[in-house]
């Protein structure tokens, strides 16, 4: 079964430091998405992106955060001046088809577990 | 009012028990719903879409209450395999609105 898939699985990265997270989504799906869960909270979005551009972005998504498709199958979310409070889980996901059709899920990866120090 | 209401639990059931989660949902014009599971420290996993005429998967049931604006996940015959934190989620116009989940723990 394909699957999305993310890398690095753990990021020790210093405060004010830049890091990238990247994402390879599902080959067919129109539909990627960034989410981040603090230990011990809720899954929290970040960002959705199709047609190569950002739909939607939510308040934690300020100026420090940027999403890229750099080719067809890459999908990166870059932190350019981490902060402690930026510790936590990423998860990528992507879907098949617009979410307004019926039964379109989000499909996760295996995220990346962000260590800000 | 949150998007997605979920009891966090948690809910501490014996092998073979029967038990059940709810979510409530507030935006009425929401399209598509899920119920996702999630391991301590992994990603989470689509365990079942639910549709409007309610459906079943082996032991898991999920319903929807167009109505009431909530729906349901029911577990049998519960197995130590199945702990974990059951996420509902929610879907209106673009976005996935995820509940904050339900821990639940299967005590042999």
């Amino acid at each position: 079964e394909p699957e999305v898939t993310q890398t690095p699985s753990h990021q020790v990265t210093q405060m004010g430091q830049e890091v990238i997270l990247r994402c390879v989504p599902i080959s067919n799906h129109l539909y990627f998405y960034w989410y981040r869960q603090i230990l011990g909270q809720k899954v929290e979005f970040l960002v959705s992106f199709y047609n190569n551009e950002i739909s939607e972005k939510s308040e934690i998504f300020d100026d420090q955060f940027s999403v890229e498709r750099p080719d067809g199958s890459n999908f990166t979310l870059k932190i350019r001046s981490t902060k402690l409070e930026d510790s936590a889980m990423y998860f990528c996901a992507s879907s098949l088809r617009p979410t307004r059709s019926e039964n379109s899920p989000l499909h996760f990866g295996n995220g990346t577990r962000l260590t800000v120090t | 009012r949150k998007e997605v209401e979920q009891d966090p639990g948690p809910f501490n059931v014996p092998e073979g028990a029967t038990v059940a989660f709810n979510c409530t949902y507030s935006n009425s014009a929401s399209q598509s719903f899920f119920w996702y599971r999630q391991d301590c420290r992994k990603e989470p996993k689509l365990l079942m879409s639910v549709y409007s005429s309610g459906n079943e998967d082996g032991r898991f049931t999920a319903q929807l209450n167009r109505a009431s604006q909530y729906i349901s996940l029911l577990i049998r015959d519960s197995k130590l395999s199945d702990s974990a934190t059951y996420l509902c989620v929610v879907v209106t116009g673009n976005q996935f609105y995820f509940g904050t989940g339900t821990s639940l723990t299967v005590i042999p």
